[in-house]
């Protein structure tokens, strides 16, 4: 079946502007994860959605990163007036449920900020 | 906190060699342990995941261990070959009570198999 996919691929956007990146989970996994993976930090954890449950926004580095999950499928990662210090590749992963199910992640987006 | 790391950073082997990739992780509270492959440009392929109530996970060539007491986790490589090359990242499932939870990530062991 489908895994998940993430669009765009690339993304080159200049200092300043919002971007939005979009992920389609694997259907009927109920969690969404977005992670971040850049040169100096490794890959990190940003934000988590399980069902209709309130988000855990707590890997979140700032309040210009935002995300949402529309019916419990699409979500949209939007980054708020870019930084350089922003590019990086930023993954979706989605797992059946929360807990001990595997995660299963997309190819990722690779934003950079000139 | 969790913290993951993995020993070493880099390995670079001839081919044919049997191999140990280790990670280590601080918190023993964890739902799960996965190890990843990505080669360069591309996402993560999941290899094995070993449940925390599991000792060992087999695919292939592929055999992982998880020791939850002395927070350690193997990736052992059989026969290794030019096509294993990549960058192979441990991940632990560390569950923060609540709704909060998520994998934490070592840095990777880059590994080079040579032909």
């Amino acid at each position: 079946g489908a895994g998940v996919s993430q669009s765009p691929s690339n993304k080159v956007t200049e200092k300043g502007k919002d971007v939005e990146l979009r992920c389609d989970p694997i259907s009927g996994h109920t969690a969404l994860y977005w992670y971040r993976q850049s040169l100096g930090q490794g890959l990190e954890f940003l934000i988590y959605f399980q069902g209709n449950s309130a988000p855990d926004k707590s890997g979140l580095p700032s309040d210009r990163f935002s995300a949402e999950r529309t019916g419990g499928s699409v979500s949209t990662l939007t980054i708020q007036r870019t930084q350089q210090e922003d590019s990086a590749v930023y993954l979706c992963a989605s797992s059946l449920n929360s807990g001990s199910y595997e995660q299963y992640f997309g190819p990722g987006t690779r934003l950079t900020v000139t | 906190k969790q913290e993951v790391t993995q020993i070493p950073a880099a390995l670079s082997v001839p081919e044919g060699e049997n191999l140990v990739l280790n990670c280590s992780f601080t918190d023993s509270a964890i739902y799960n342990l996965q190890w990843f492959r990505q080669d360069p440009g591309k996402g993560l392929t999941s290899l094995l995941l070993i449940q925390s109530s599991q000792r060992e996970q087999t695919s292939g060539r592929l055999n992982a261990s998880l020791d939850k007491s002395s927070g350690r986790s193997t990736l052992y490589i059989a026969a290794s070959q030019p096509g294993d090359s990549a960058t192979y990242l441990c991940a632990a499932y560390t569950d923060y009570g609540g709704s909060q939870g998520n994998l934490i990530f070592g840095k990777g062991t880059k590994l080079s198999v040579k032909p």
